[in-house]
């Protein structure tokens, strides 16, 4: 059974930084890219991020509402993905998701976390 | 920033046919993906590149793309299939990646 737990969210003040974890079991972790997507209270979905795989050496690339604030990393050896996050705003308040998504030969995977809430508040 | 446009909302009597689209710029060089939510829940993906069906989503779920307009069809839509629908889509570059506005699908 796939699994993606997405852990360390909670209160943080406008300004502090808080660092969000992603343990995953029950698939290739080292062959999947791993994404980051965050939904506002009553807001729509927002694509954050993605980190790819060693041989395509780790790249990762951010929304534009992110960038230079929040940074994905991931750990092979754990099966576990990171989103770092920095200076964080009222309006970063959001459930956050980590996902991934790929092709094995005909199959088509896609798989998300139940998420982690952060609150960004004074 | 580039931009997936969808109506917010969209009404279906049961046992009719729901369709919901999805304008985007790049839609003619890059798949569509569509996502259902219900309240409470993640996301689950039930179109992908445009058309294609995952294992376990029920055949009336139908996904097509003309243009600048992909385009996901509810046949004989079900009162569980009362969700928030979003388009998943990238922009030219194919390196960011977006969500649409998202449609709150109401079944009655």
């Amino acid at each position: 059974e796939v699994q993606l737990v997405e852990a360390g969210g909670g209160l943080v003040q406008p300004g502090g930084s808080l660092k969000l974890s992603c343990a995953t079991s029950g698939f290739i972790f080292s062959a999947a890219p791993m994404f980051w997507v965050r939904q506002a209270p009553g807001k729509g979905l927002e694509w954050l991020g993605r980190i790819r795989i060693k041989t395509k050496n780790y790249a990762t690339t951010y929304a534009a509402s992110i960038k230079g604030r929040f940074t994905i990393s991931r750990d092979d050896s754990r099966n576990t993905a990171f989103l770092q996050m920095d200076s964080l705003r009222a309006e970063d308040t959001a459930l956050y998701y980590c996902t991934t998504s790929y092709s094995f030969g005909s199959v088509f995977f896609d798989y998300w976390g139940q998420g982690t809430l952060v609150t960004v508040s004074s | 920033s580039y931009e997936l446009t969808q109506p917010p909302s969209v009404s279906v009597s049961p046992g009719h046919t729901a369709r919901i689209t999805c304008s985007g710029d790049a839609l003619p060089t890059q798949y569509a993906y569509w996502y259902q939510q219900k309240s409470g829940q993640a996301p689950v993906l039930v179109i992908y590149e445009d058309a294609k069906r995952p294992s376990g989503i029920p055949e009336r779920f139908s996904g097509s793309s003309s243009g600048t307009v992909a385009t996901l069809t509810i046949s004989g839509a079900q009162v569980e299939d009362e969700a928030d629908y979003y388009c998943y889509s990238t922009d030219s570059s194919a390196d960011l990646w977006f969500f649409g506005t998202g449609t709150q699908v109401s079944v009655l």
